[in-house]
């Protein structure tokens, strides 16, 4: 079946703009995870939803940066204002579960460059 | 200190040879990851384990609760095992809930030499 998707692959901005990343998970996951890897280290949590809700976002490093899932089903991650820190490879993780700890299914990434 | 360290950083072995990667973490965990990811791809898991010892294929991966201590094998290395291996634990208990929320190692980089 399919699996984790994320669209764009890679994307290329400016400092100072938008920009939104979707991420597809396995149907029928109610677990949803984004996470962010920056060059040479391991991925960092920023946000992980539970059907529609946000359970925990502790993880995002501030306000310019939100995520939703509106349907319980696809997630966009929006980064406002972009920062050349913000560079990294964007992940997202789904899993059938929240309550037991489950296996977690990897998307391709999305590789974000901001100029 | 980070709450989940791995060693080594950088491995490099030949072709054949017996692979160990350690991982130690800090905190109480429901169930360790063992993750492969290679370069410009995405990641795989590898191993869930919250006791014991898995099996598959060449690898091996066990853990000890106890200690707070993991271990990652690939015996008869290839080439073709030349990626990252993360660990990452999970189920990390914060006021009495836990979830599905991974912390990571910084991953251990492993090339294997033909």
């Amino acid at each position: 079946g399919a699996g984790v998707s994320q669209t764009p692959s890679n994307k290329v901005t400016e400092k100072g703009k938008y920009v939104e990343l979707r991420c597809d998970p396995i149907s029928g996951h109610t677990a949803l995870y984004w996470y962010r890897q920056s060059l040479g280290q391991g991925p960092e949590f920023l946000i992980y939803f539970q059907g529609t809700g946000a359970a925990d976002d502790s993880g995002l490093p501030n306000d310019r940066f939100f995520a939703v899932r509106p349907e319980g089903s696809v997630s966009t991650l929006k980064i406002q204002r972009t920062e050349r820190g913000d560079s990294a490879v964007y992940l997202c993780a789904s899993s059938v579960t929240r309550d037991r700890v489950d296996e977690q299914f990897f998307g391709p990434g999305t590789r974000l460059t901001v100029l | 200190k980070n709450e989940v360290e791995q060693s080594p950083q950088n491995l490099t072995a030949q072709e054949g040879e017996f692979i160990t990667i350690n991982c130690s973490y800090s905190v109480g965990i429901s169930a360790l990851h063992w993750l492969q990811q290679h370069p410009g791809g995405g990641i795989v898991s590898l191993f869930m384990l919250s006791s014991g010892k898995k099996k598959h294929g060449r690898l091996i991966a066990t853990i000890n609760i106890q200690e707070k201590h993991s271990s990652l094998h690939i015996t008869a290395s290839h080439p073709r095992d030349s990626a990252v291996y993360i660990c990452a634990v999970g189920g990390t208990y914060a006021g009495g809930t836990s979830y599905g929320k991974l912390t990571f190692g910084q991953g251990t980089i492993l090339t294997v030499h033909p």
